[in-house]
């Protein structure tokens, strides 16, 4: 247990409204990941973070917003949700001092309407 | 761009079969490959990472290999059991800071009693 909390688990909206999902960590760890796991595509990464105010795009970024601003905490914003982002999202962490080993939170499921 | 294969996409074996599942990869530039299971509707657990200097990562019944020149590893079950049966899925990362994780699509695995 990597000490990973996603929130809410399941959320329910409607096309067009925003969306915001949590990713919380105890354990100060630097990196942190937003993926998104959908049949057909397998997990994809959407955005990371590699410290507090620091993050980058990953492969399906489009649509999506992260903010970081404290260690703990690693926020994925969809702005305006369409049926597409429809999928189930995990938050990782990776423990730089295990080799950089990645460890997953237990996921959200959204469905966008 | 890295590509990551997983073949086959399911697998179904009697208890106590031993196992390999395989993973390629199309890039060797990697900097370390990490095997999780999947259980349904449930997160990620990582069972094993390998860095790209080494060969082979064993825990338990579970053993990985990687062969980074052919752009392969393999997960090895030994004496396979019915709490096996999940999805396996191989990942690699081709950064030693952020790791940008790369996904197969999985192989799912059923043991029958």
């Amino acid at each position: 247990d990597a000490g990973i909390t996603q929130s809410p688990r399941h959320k329910v909206t409607e096309t067009g409204t925003p969306v915001t999902l949590r990713c919380h960590q105890t354990e100060n760890h630097r990196y942190m990941y937003w993926y998104r796991q959908d049949p057909g595509h397998g997990l994809r990464l959407i955005h990371y973070s590699y410290g507090v105010k620091d993050t980058d795009k990953g492969e399906v970024s489009d649509g999506y917003s992260v903010s970081r601003s404290k260690t703990e905490d690693f926020l994925l914003t969809l702005e305006s949700a369409t049926s597409s982002q429809t999928s189930v999202y995990f938050c990782a962490i990776s423990r730089t001092e295990k080799d950089n080993e990645q460890f997953f939170g237990p996921g959200t499921r959204l469905t966008v309407l | 761009k890295q590509e990551v294969t997983q073949i086959p996409a399911a697998l179904s074996v009697p208890e106590g079969e031993n196992l390999v599942l395989n993973c390629s990869f199309t890039d060797s530039a990697i900097y370390n490959l990490q095997w999780f299971r999947q259980d349904p509707g449930k997160g990620l657990t990582s069972l094993l990472l390998i860095q790209s200097s080494q060969r082979e990562q064993t825990s338990g019944r579970l053993n990985a290999s990687l062969d980074k020149s052919s752009g392969r590893s393999t997960l090895y079950i030994a004496a396979s059991q019915p709490g096996d049966s999940a999805t396996y899925l191989c990942a690699v990362s081709g950064n030693q800071g952020a790791q940008k994780l790369v996904f197969g699509q999985g192989t799912r695995l059923t043991i029958n009693p």
